[in-house]
């Protein structure tokens, strides 16, 4: 299996544009998550989905942000508008609930995300 | 979740073993101890956890004390690419819906091995 795939891995955006980070978690997985990583806040949950249904967006940091699962192999995170302090990277995660570690997550690589 | 401390900082020789530290005294009885690596530009990874017993795998060892109130993982021998952020975090473990338990990243103890 590849993993975790993310893409972009990098994106670089004006104040005020919107961004759409996308997320492949690893075949089977059932839980999806969405971390975002600051030298200042650390790493972030932001919001999980279980079975493609939002569990838990208590994460987001306010309505710019909004995060969809249309079907179990992808996933958005959409910042509309992005503004300079949404400068981070974010990773994505899945891990499925029949693993033999007892609900492991896996991460992406992760997409640094920088807004001028 | 039940918070966890860990020292800032550690320094390990290469080839040494690394012990790294963790206290978790407000730990609950269903709490597991989970340990993630954060390599320097990359994800997390998953290393090891543990509820009550000692664990091994092919990465690390996890002592967890008695009155499980701090543990401790340990790489037998450290290498250069063991060289990373470690976070210890405690939370519930194979749940379901709305119950499951949510990594709640510290800042974990960046670990660093020299030649």
């Amino acid at each position: 299996d590849a993993g975790v795939i993310q893409s972009p891995r990098h994106e670089v955006t004006e104040m005020g544009q919107e961004v759409t980070l996308r997320c492949k978690p690893i075949s089977g997985h059932d839980y999806l998550f969405w971390y975002r990583q600051t030298m200042m806040r650390g790493l972030e949950l932001l919001i999980y989905f279980n079975n493609n249904v939002p569990i838990d967006d208590s994460g987001m940091p306010e309505d710019r942000f909004s995060a969809k699962m249309p079907n179990a192999s992808f996933s958005t995170l959409k910042i509309q508008p992005s503004e300079p302090r949404d400068s981070a990277v974010y990773f994505c995660a899945s891990s499925s609930t029949r693993d033999r570690w007892g609900n492991e997550q896996f991460f992406g690589p992760g997409t640094r995300l920088t807004v001028l | 979740d039940a918070k966890t401390t860990q020292p800032p900082s550690m320094d390990c020789a290469e080839g040494r073993a690394a012990n790294l530290p963790c206290n978790h005294s407000t730990i609950s009885g269903n709490e597991y101890v989970y340990w993630y690596r954060q390599i320097h530009s990359q994800g997390p990874q998953y290393i090891i956890h543990g509820l009550k017993n000692n664990e091994t795998n092919e990465m690390a060892s996890l002592i967890i004390t008695e009155d499980r109130k701090s543990s401790t993982l340990i790489l037998p021998h450290a290498t250069l690419r063991d060289t990373a952020v470690y976070y210890c975090i405690v939370r519930v473990a194979r749940t379901g819906g709305t119950s499951y338990g949510k990594l709640t990243f510290g800042q974990g103890t960046i670990l660093t091995v020299h030649p």
